[in-house]
């Protein structure tokens, strides 16, 4: 059953401390991405990753990292910089940076 | 102005009335186009796509693209109440670097 996963479903941080979300995918895609959503504000891509062991900033990267060291898994850390961190993070997949995008359920981070 | 505007709703109708979304966007450039639903705290799930102007039918969902006026649309018929959802336009442009922009979504409530 291919697909895209996401875990884990919600998450809590406590402050100055780092957290990672995990995404793992087996649709045998190349490219990969991940999303914030906020209410009223659609989604704003953090980081994207077209190929194995490279990825690229997106419009709101302060405050994040990844790592691409698989093709199946793009892993995203939320760091203690990230000052606002309460969101809803999706992760998703393509074939290539040209083709539909498919999302994952979602991961829910609130802060403690 | 934001690149790609979608009315937020909600939009509540009637079960079996037919639905009409809209986006524009600003850039001529945009070449796919994109419907997304997305039901609460879940992942947004791809409905339709397409790159050309004119109608794409699949059940009871049609999405229509007018390239001239940078307008897209997605109606569906006879709604049912599993129909209530967020719904997101999405563009892709291919000129120069590919960049995927979401709309902010509008929430539709279909009343049994």
């Amino acid at each position: 059953d291919g697909g895209i996963t996401q875990s884990p479903k919600y998450l809590f941080r406590k402050e100055g401390q780092n957290v990672t979300l995990s995404c793992e995918q087996n649709l045998n895609h190349d490219a990969m991405y991940w999303y914030r959503q906020d209410p009223g504000q659609g989604l704003r891509l953090i980081y994207y990753s077209q190929i194995v062991n490279d990825f690229q900033k997106g419009d709101i990267a302060e405050g994040y990292s990844v790592s691409r060291e698989k093709k199946e898994s793009f892993p995203l850390t939320v760091t203690s910089a990230q000052k606002n961190p309460t969101a809803f993070y999706l992760c998703a997949s393509s074939i290539d940076l040209r083709e539909t995008q498919y999302f994952g359920p979602g991961t829910r981070l609130l802060v403690l | 102005q934001k690149e790609v505007e979608q009315d937020p709703g909600p939009l509540s109708v009637p079960e079996g009335a037919i639905v009409s979304l809209n986006c524009t966007y600003s850039n001529s450039a945009f070449q796919y186009f994109m419907w997304y639903r997305q039901y609460s705290r879940k992942g947004p799930e791809l409905l339709m796509y397409t790159y050309s102007s004119g109608n794409k039918e699949d059940g009871r969902f049609t999405a229509q693209v007018d390239k001239s006026s940078k307008y897209i649309s997605l109606f569906i018929r006879d709604s049912q109440p599993s129909d209530s959802a967020t719904y997101l336009c999405a563009v892709l442009t291919t000129s120069g670097t590919y960049k995927y922009i979401f709309g902010t979504g509008t929430r539709l409530k279909v009343l049994a």
